[in-house]
């Protein structure tokens, strides 16, 4: 079984600074994908960067990238520069090998920018 | 098109009605998937297509739930006599890689938010 954990049901960042979103993991496949998605009050879950289990190095896109520690099981997103626009909800997820059909979502990370 | 479409985006029935939910994937995506989300929580999954074939059913709550993909593009997920714990947004998601890619993210579409009074 998999299972995620997002620790901050709420965050708050002031526009312009960085914030670090807690995710931590737990499954038995040796090979598995983790995700972060963003989730705006319009209700459409945007994907935003990717981790594989194998990458040696952590994942980056524009202001978003991915602190990954393998052996403790987390996947922290790292946004740079926030920006109002990035209030919003946050899901950490994975997938793993065994059957990855069926990706597994934490309980999310509301984050709120103020200006 | 340019994204998953999920229509409709508000559905209310009274408890006991059938519902349809529509899905159109992205063009050329191969697999969708069904998500539930309750308020408040991450999406729990339902069902994933590969295709027109269903290779996974195991998070439909009951068998008043049905979904299918007959020409595996558009899908429709069902739920028969629904009941007010189906209350939830149901969200549709495609990818263009098969089923079975751990490492393909998922587009998903802005949901179908279903209230059964």
């Amino acid at each position: 079984a998999q299972k995620i954990t997002q620790t901050q049901p709420g965050m708050f960042v002031q526009e312009k600074e960085a914030v670090t979103l807690d995710c931590t993991y737990d499954t038995s496949d040796p090979s598995y994908g983790l995700f972060w998605y963003k989730q705006p009050s319009s209700g459409e879950m945007i994907f935003l960067i990717y981790q594989g289990s194998y990458d040696q190095q952590n994942a980056t896109e524009g202001r978003y990238s991915l602190n990954f520690q393998k052996a403790r099981k987390s996947a922290n997103l790292v946004i740079s520069a926030s920006q109002l626009g990035d209030s919003a909800m946050y899901f950490c997820a994975m997938r793993g090998n065994t059957n990855a059909g069926k990706s597994t979502f934490g309980d999310g990370t509301t984050l709120t920018v103020k200006p | 098109g340019a994204g998953v479409s999920q229509s409709p985006r508000y559905k209310v029935a009274k408890r006991g009605q059938d519902v349809a939910l529509r899905c159109d994937p992205i063009s050329g995506h191969v697999s969708l998937f069904w998500y539930q989300q309750a308020l408040g929580q991450g999406p729990e999954f339902l069902t994933y297509f590969q295709n027109e074939a269903q290779l996974d059913k195991s998070g439909l709550p009951s068998d008043r739930f049905f979904a299918e993909r007959p020409e595996g593009s558009v899908s429709t997920l069902k739920i028969q006599r629904t009941q007010q714990e189906d209350s939830a947004v149901y969200l549709c998601a495609s990818s263009l890689a098969e089923a079975l890619s751990y490492n393909s993210p998922l587009h998903f579409g802005n949901g179908t938010r279903l209230t059964v009074t």
